[in-house]
């Protein structure tokens, strides 16, 4: 079936780089987002990226799509104790949109 | 900048009971959704809404589940009789247009807990 994959937990330490990995199945996707869930708050958009682009970088963040694989990673440079969060990946196709079960960042001082 | 406003963002309510969910879109926004996460699992998507009617649903939303836009700016979830298994967070999502590279915008969700 179509799924989004995700690791469901990473741990890294302030002001090491951090990269959340993501898989998806369905090669129609025309945009992939990553979404950052804190404690208690809704999802709040970080970035997304069109299918046709192979990345896309925005202040500390850089996203890396591979179309072929179908593998889309979230690099956060300089990661600090305020990234700690959960990670979504989601792919939309046709004005639907499918989550991952998204990756527990945690940062370490 | 313009957010998403859900209310109330904490609802007790007793099995079988019906309960209303609501939900504030950004106001240039036409497309609307509902989204549940049951605790430590993913965001599922449950209806989309546009023009005054349903233009998709999942098969979580069944014939328990109703949304409506009353007005010019609330868009409202109902579940007519709850169950234990609809205790989870729901999230309404607006979006301006039909296009792809138009991102869904969350709000911070109603944690609704079924007793």
């Amino acid at each position: 079936g179509e799924d989004v994959e995700q690791s469901l937990f990473l741990s890294v330490r302030e002001g090491d780089s951090s990269v959340i990995n993501c898989t998806y199945t369905d090669s129609s996707s025309t945009y992939l987002y990553w979404y950052k869930q804190e404690p208690g708050a809704g999802l709040q958009l970080l970035t997304y990226i069109f299918s046709n682009m192979d990345m896309k970088q925005d202040q500390r963040l850089t996203v890396l799509l591979n179309k072929k694989d179908k593998h889309l990673s979230l690099r956060i440079a300089d990661t600090q104790t305020g990234d700690s969060a959960i990670y979504f990946c989601a792919e939309s196709r046709d004005n639907d949109m499918r989550f991952g079960a998204g990756t527990r960042l945690t940062v370490k001082p | 900048e313009p957010e998403v406003t859900q209310t109330p963002s904490h609802q007790v309510t007793q099995m079988g009971q019906e309960v209303i969910l609501r939900c504030v879109p950004i106001s240039n926004h036409l497309y609307f959704y509902w989204y549940r996460q049951i605790l430590g699992q993913k965001v599922e998507f449950l209806v989309s809404f546009y023009n005054n009617e349903i233009s998709e649903k999942s098969e979580i939303f069944d014939d328990q589940f109703s949304v409506e836009r009353p007005d010019g700016s609330n868009f409202t979830l109902k579940i007519r009789s709850t169950k234990l298994e609809d205790s989870a967070m729901y999230f309404c999502a607006s979006k301006v247009g039909a296009m792809d590279y138009q991102p869904q915008h969350f709000g911070d969700g109603t944690r609704l807990s079924i007793l």
